[in-house]
């Protein structure tokens, strides 16, 4: 089974622009989606695909994948963007397994 | 707007089945296009991919939770259901249900997936 590698926590200050990653063997071969969770609450998809957003997800948060590494940026950090982001991507040893990296805390300063 | 809702009982014996159920509203659960899956949440952790259903009936799932994992589905109550033998007090956990959307990927011929659709969760103990 696959693993993603995420660094446990990040911090930015308010306004400036922080990314996330995800690291992965097959991350280069399937488009990893990547989920927004506060405190108390479910997770939210926030990028999905090569780069899209859901509908009501604001334009600061994007997706990209460079080699083995998926990256979420936020463009300019708001305080509300403060919560945990997971990746999510296939398992590559089977079509239909899942797999969930394990999470980055964002602390916006 | 399509919904998910997790039900179930909130604690759970050693050793015993854990039977939750997800019922979908706003849109039916026959469709082709997504699969049915749970995810859970162990305390102060992070997310764990459980596994998915279509509603033919087809289901994946983790292979670390295989030996102790059904999925079901039900289209004519547009519900689905997972049921976990065995239970321990590593099973203790949010769990929650979502839709997995899925995109098309032509120069490889493979799907890729994401869960666009959340149930708020259910949270389980297992304690005698």
């Amino acid at each position: 089974s696959s693993e993603l590698t995420q660094d446990p926590a990040v911090s930015v200050a308010l306004g400036q622009t922080v990314r996330i990653t995800c690291q992965g063997d097959k991350i280069r071969n399937f488009y990893t989606s990547w989920y927004q969770q506060m405190p108390g609450q479910a997770p939210m998809l926030v990028v999905y695909g090569k780069n899209n957003r859901p509908s009501g997800i604001p334009d600061r948060f994007s997706g990209s994948t460079s080699g083995n590494t998926a990256s979420l940026t936020i463009t300019g950090a708001q305080a509300e963007d403060e919560a945990d982001y997971y990746c999510s991507s296939r398992d590559s040893s089977d079509n239909h397994l899942q797999v969930f990296g394990g999470g980055t805390k964002l602390t916006v300063l | 707007q399509m919904q998910m809702q997790e039900s179930g009982p909130g604690l759970v014996k050693p050793s015993e089945t854990l039977s939750l159920t997800c019922t979908v509203s706003g849109g039916p659960i026959s469709s082709s296009s997504y699969s049915w899956g749970w995810v859970r949440q162990t305390p102060g952790k992070g997310l764990e991919w459980i596994g998915n259903i279509y509603y033919t009936g087809s289901a994946y799932y983790n292979p670390s939770l295989k030996s102790r994992l059904t999925l079901s589905v039900d289209a004519s109550k547009n519900q689905f259901s997972l049921r976990l033998s065995s239970m321990t007090a590593a099973d203790t956990a949010v769990y929650y249900c979502a839709r997995r959307n899925r995109g098309f990927l032509e120069w490889i011929s493979q799907y890729y997936y994401y869960m666009d659709v959340w149930g708020k969760g259910t949270t389980v103990t297992v304690s005698s």
